[in-house]
């Protein structure tokens, strides 16, 4: 049962590039959500995609887009990069529905942005 | 003001020891989970230990607990019988529920403590 991958690894843009990063769920989740990690820091909630539609979203300008697939899948893209927007991105995948339920993180996608 | 507060930057631990992470946090919400993960230099976060807060018992998952005190707004993490391979970066996270249903909502997450267990 294959987990939570993401694509690609590692990545490096310059300064105003557009960037995509790929998401797939674990098997049986519907529900993707995104989070970017700042060096040293707690991974910060940019949005939470559901039924393809956007359901959640953290304080994240709209430079930050998504969208999820019918197969759940999901991209997060990035417009206008910023130096600032160098991080861990890490996408998880939940099962929508339950209050308790858990999320499955991949193992994200490192941006640098020169 | 900061949702999920993690005090302890980095703690040191004897192999074999119990250690105890801080977690205290801030809501209104009347029904919210709370989280911990842990997260190895490789990067992926590793889901921990549960409790939701009308849990009445604090939740285990082998060797890890969850000292839940609800008025004082704090979710420690007690490890038990630390090993090496426990050293990493640990992550408190609150899920504040938006819908009566109890959806998937974003998580919350700390600062995070990094814990180095020493043979």
């Amino acid at each position: 049962d294959a987990g939570v991958t993401q694509s690609p690894t590692h990545l490096i843009k310059t300064r105003g590039q557009q960037v995509t990063l790929r998401c797939s769920p674990k098997s049986g989740h519907d529900t993707v959500s995104w989070y970017q990690q700042a060096l040293g820091q707690g991974p910060q909630f940019i949005f939470q995609y559901y039924e393809e539609e956007e359901r959640q979203r953290g304080n994240f300008p709209d430079r930050f887009s998504g969208h999820q697939f019918p197969n759940y899948s999901s991209e997060l893209n990035v417009n206008a990069l910023l130096l600032g927007d160098s991080a861990l991105y890490l996408c998880a995948s939940s099962f929508g529905g339950r209050a308790d339920n858990e999320q499955f993180f991949g193992p994200g996608t490192r941006l640098t942005v020169l | 003001a900061q949702k999920i507060t993690q005090t302890q930057p980095g703690m040191f631990v004897q192999e074999k020891e119990a250690v105890t992470l801080d977690c205290t946090y801030d809501t209104s919400d009347p029904s919210y989970g709370l989280f911990w993960y842990k997260q190895p230099s490789s990067g992926e976060m590793i889901f921990l230990i549960y409790q939701g807060s009308y849990d009445q018992q604090n939740a285990t998952e082998g060797r890890y607990s969850l000292n839940f005190q609800k008025a004082r707004k704090s979710a420690n993490l007690v490890i038990s019988a630390s090993q090496l391979g426990d050293s990493a970066m640990y992550f408190c996270a609150m899920r504040e529920y938006m819908y009566s249903g109890g959806g998937a909502d974003g998580l919350t997450f700390g600062k995070g403590t990094h814990l180095i267990i020493q043979p």
